[in-house]
């Protein structure tokens, strides 16, 4: 069953903008975690948050975790022309196999 | 060196044929896993194994059966193939620590068409 929904589903912005993308989930988790997938690539691994964290930072990107609201964000800060890709939320409904949102489609021009 | 690959990466066939999948991860980890995506990337998990046993096995046919002849490689092996098996299947692995589930290192897929 689908755990993550993202939103936007399609996000278009200029070249040093940010962008933030949301994920809302269903059940309890241990963590959650973001992927980026370019076209035609397999899925990257971004971030993990675990869910006593609240906020956590890896380079341009800040994720953040409300677990009373079953929901994440993630923003990319000054984005550029390669972060165009698909971004997936994805849980562990409290086991180990991850269950991945629809995603969101970040396009970005230059 | 590539982590997880997949081969092939492009496998067009007809309905009915059997076909095979392969992945090997060279990352030492002991679980690994086969997701389907589909044409409007959705992703979904199919099965689980640690350390070559199966873990999970959602809802999939019985016409896909994984197999694992040893940690660093989980096969998928899909029987009668139909139209509805067109999408992209991919290969991960990651360790599992206690408290739930690890950051998963993926395959760059395979693009099954089934025509």
């Amino acid at each position: 069953s689908q755990q993550g929904e993202e939103d936007p589903q399609a996000l278009s912005i200029q070249e040093g903008e940010n962008a933030t993308m949301n994920c809302s989930y269903k059940t309890s988790i241990n963590n959650l975690q973001w992927y980026r997938q370019n076209s035609g690539r397999g899925l990257v691994h971004l971030i993990l948050i675990r869910s006593n964290e609240r906020e956590k930072h890896s380079g341009r990107l800040r994720v953040t975790l409300d677990t009373s609201k079953k929901s994440s964000s993630l923003l990319i800060t000054a984005s550029r022309a390669a972060d165009t890709a698909s971004y997936f939320c994805a849980t562990d409904n409290a086991g180990t196999a991850l269950i991945f949102g629809k995603g969101t489609t970040l396009s970005v021009s230059s | 060196d590539t982590a997880v690959s997949q081969t092939p990466k492009y496998l067009v066939t007809q309905m009915g044929n059997d076909k095979s999948i392969k992945c090997e991860q060279n990352l030492g980890h002991d679980t690994m896993y086969w997701y389907k995506q589909d044409s409007k990337k959705f992703l979904k998990i199919m099965f689980s194994y640690n350390n070559k046993e199966l873990i999970i096995n959602e809802t999939v046919p019985n016409r896909f059966s994984p197999k694992s002849p040893d940690k660093a490689h989980l096969n998928l092996h899909i029987n009668s193939l139909e139209l509805g098996d067109s999408a992209v299947y991919f290969c991960a692995s990651s360790h599992i620590p206690s408290g739930g589930a690890s950051e998963q290192y993926f395959g760059p897929g395979t693009r099954l068409t089934v025509t």
